[in-house]
Parts: structure tokens; C-alpha cells; sequence
């Protein structure tokens, strides 16, 4: 199967600090990542979009300059959290696509990151 | 815009019990609609993907149902087991994007 994974699983930061985390996929290249961010009993909202190579697409009300995010190779995209704050506490879910299965092929999941900022 | 929403948002059965989870969607446009499972605290486990020209999907004790027509998918749970118990959510995808609802909370009771 396609396996992806993250690191770290959880974080806790004082506010005013950056975090940096990592997803990869462990078998396949990964030419498009997408991170999600999901709040306490809430579903599943797309920040951005990552792809290979390129700038990553963020969706509307995501501040770029705030979420970093780096696709450099096919194996791995990182998410940073610039200047966290505790508003930005929350489980983010990285996933990524496997283009060999075809251009609407289904995104694999990582574990998730929670990051809690004091 | 694509909106999901699953109802019931909660739902409590003893062990033993066949039971339904819902999936509407406003954008009859989807590629495919995944659901999946999540346990409390942890990321997402695939159950099943219908692709658009599906209409079903089996695996196990699951099935899951898609009418594009009417903007619905089912899920079924036979024969359900307290290690059921979890938050099933499903996600329609168009284009790129994946589009979840808010999930379904399920407790299966010994």
C-alpha cells in the first residue's frame, strides 16, 4: 500500500515560535501534498495545496506567509508554522497522491501532527 | 461550491446491529467519494472509494453506496462490532480538492 507519514506525531510550543513539520511518503513519489488542518470536533478544511517543484496553492483565508510550505522533492513536503500562536493550536493531517494510479487516483493520509502553542 | 454533510452527527447502537451512516453533497460533478475512518486523536484510514461511474463498493462488512443523481452516499455497517466505534467521515473529491463533512460519531456498545 502507500504509506505516508509525519513528524513530529506532537508538538507543544510557546507562542511566538515556528514549527516545522514533515510529511513524506514512505513508498511512492508524491508529486502533489495537501494539508489539512482539523479544529476539536470539526471536519477536515484544505489549507494548501503542494506540488512538487513549484509554489504551493493556498486556499482562501490561509495566510501564506504564516503556513509555509516546501515541496523540494518527491518524497517530502514540510509545513511551518511561522510565529505560532495559540489560535493556531489544531491536529493538521498532511496527504499525499500517487500519480502512477491515475490523474483522480485517492489521496493516502498521513497520522496527523498535533501541535498545541502555549 | 461543494458542501458535505453527514447525518446523524452522532450515533449510538448496541453490538450486533446493521446500521446506515449518511453522505449528502450539493456538486453532482465529484470524480469519486471516499470514506474513511478515524480513531480518537489520530489521522484518517481509507474504508472505501466509489468512483463516479460506481455505484457501489464492498469490503467486509462494509458497503458503501453513491447516487450521483440525488447528491447521496451510504455507508453500511453489518453486523457491527464495538471496534466499530469511531468518527466515519466521508469526502467527495472534485478535481484535486477533497471535500469532507463533519463526520459521523458511531459507538457500538458491548
Amino acid at each position: 500500500g502507500a504509506v505516508v507519514s509525519q513528524h513530529p506525531s506532537w508538538v507543544i510550543c510557546k507562542s511566538g515560535t515556528s514549527v516545522k513539520i514533515e510529511c513524506r511518503s514512505l513508498d511512492f513519489q508524491a508529486t502533489t501534498m495537501f494539508w489539512y488542518r482539523q479544529f476539536p470536533k470539526q471536519s477536515l478544511m484544505l489549507m494548501a495545496t503542494s506540488n512538487e517543484g513549484s509554489k504551493a496553492t493556498y486556499e482562501q483565508g490561509v495566510e501564506k506567509d504564516k503556513f509555509l510550505i516546501n515541496h523540494a522533492s518527491l518524497t517530502l513536503s514540510t509545513l511551518t508554522v511561522t510565529s505560532a500562536h495559540p489560535e493556531d493550536s489544531s491536529f493538521y493531517i498532511c496527504s499525499a497522491r500517487d500519480p502512477s494510479r491515475g490523474p483522480y487516483n485517492e489521496q493516502f493520509f498521513g497520522p496527523g501532527t498535533r501541535l498545541t502553542v502555549l | 461550491k461543494q458542501e458535505v454533510t453527514q447525518i446523524p452527527a452522532a450515533l449510538s447502537v448496541p453490538e450486533g446491529e446493521n446500521l446506515v451512516l449518511n453522505c449528502s453533497f450539493t456538486d453532482s460533478a465529484i470524480y469519486n467519494l471516499q470514506w474513511f475512518r478515524q480513531d480518537p486523536g489520530k489521522g484518517l484510514t481509507s474504508l472505501l472509494l466509489i468512483q463516479s461511474s460506481q455505484r457501489e463498493q464492498t469490503s467486509g462488512r462494509l458497503n458503501a453506496s453513491l447516487d450521483k443523481s440525488s447528491g447521496r452516499s451510504t455507508l453500511y455497517i453489518a453486523a457491527s462490532q464495538p471496534g466499530d466505534s469511531a468518527t466515519y467521515l466521508c469526502a467527495g473529491r472534485g478535481s484535486e480538492k477533497l471535500v469532507f463533512g463533519k463526520g459521523t460519531k458511531l459507538t457500538v456498545n458491548p
